[in-house]
């Protein structure tokens, strides 16, 4: 079993749609969260972190589910920009921090 | 300003050679990563270092090597062992010590592809 886990999709919504990224992660331990955005043929780059709480930045709201071990993304309102790779990421603890990435959810938004 | 700079961004190698791929950091981080990335495929850890001197071995080791002589460099060579080199590679660091945040910067990766 994959330490990450995510839908590959690809998600096709309408602009203006909202759609759910799920996560699943499989090491208890796991300590910090994270959704990546990555765009066609470029680095990753921090979305937004995922607190127990959940959290919300904008249209983007993450959410923390440690009993069931899943992360979420919300994102409302879509944009033809929001067209991307979309990374979730787990974080341990062993002897130092050591950073796991999902192989990636596809997002097309379409007008 | 702080970063993360990956050397080059462009590589083609020969069949048989020894390639090497820079990542240098100046965000003063002791946890560097390398993964590899394929066409509509996530990142598959390849080497990580936690701290200078040490590193382990990722989920794709096989046909490259590391080593972490500085906090703040972090090279890739990928050997002729390698059997499919052809790909995006990027490097990535971290602040890696006991933090709760750990998010992870990346450098703008190197296209590597044989000829």
């Amino acid at each position: 079993r994959k330490e990450v886990e995510q839908d590959p999709g690809p998600f096709n919504v309408p602009e203006g749609a909202t759609v759910a990224f799920n996560c699943t992660y499989s090491n208890s331990a796991s300590q910090s969260f994270f959704w990546y955005r990555q765009d066609c043929r470029k680095e990753p780059k921090l979305l937004m972190s995922v607190y127990s709480s959940g959290n919300e930045d904008g249209r983007f709201t993450a959410q923390l589910n440690r009993a069931s071990q899943y992360i979420s993304l919300l994102i409302r309102d879509s944009k033809l920009s929001d067209s991307a790779t979309y990374l979730c990421v787990v974080s341990h603890y062993t002897g130092g921090f050591k950073t796991i990435f999902g192989a990636g959810t596809r997002l097309f938004v379409k007008a | 300003d702080g970063g993360i700079t990956q050397s080059p961004k462009y590589l083609f190698r020969k069949e048989g050679q020894n390639v090497t791929l820079s990542c240098e950091q100046n965000l003063n981080h002791d946890a560097m990563y390398w993964y590899r990335q394929d066409p509509g495929q996530g990142l598959r850890l390849i080497y990580y270092s936690q701290i200078v001197n040490d590193f382990q071995k990722g989920d794709i080791a096989e046909g490259y090597s590391v080593s972490r002589e500085k906090k703040e460099s972090f090279p890739l060579t990928v050997t002729s062992a390698q059997k499919n080199p052809t790909a995006f590679y990027l490097c990535a660091s971290s602040i890696g010590q006991a933090y709760s945040n750990t998010e992870a910067f990346f450098g703008q990766g190197t296209r590597l592809t044989v000829v």
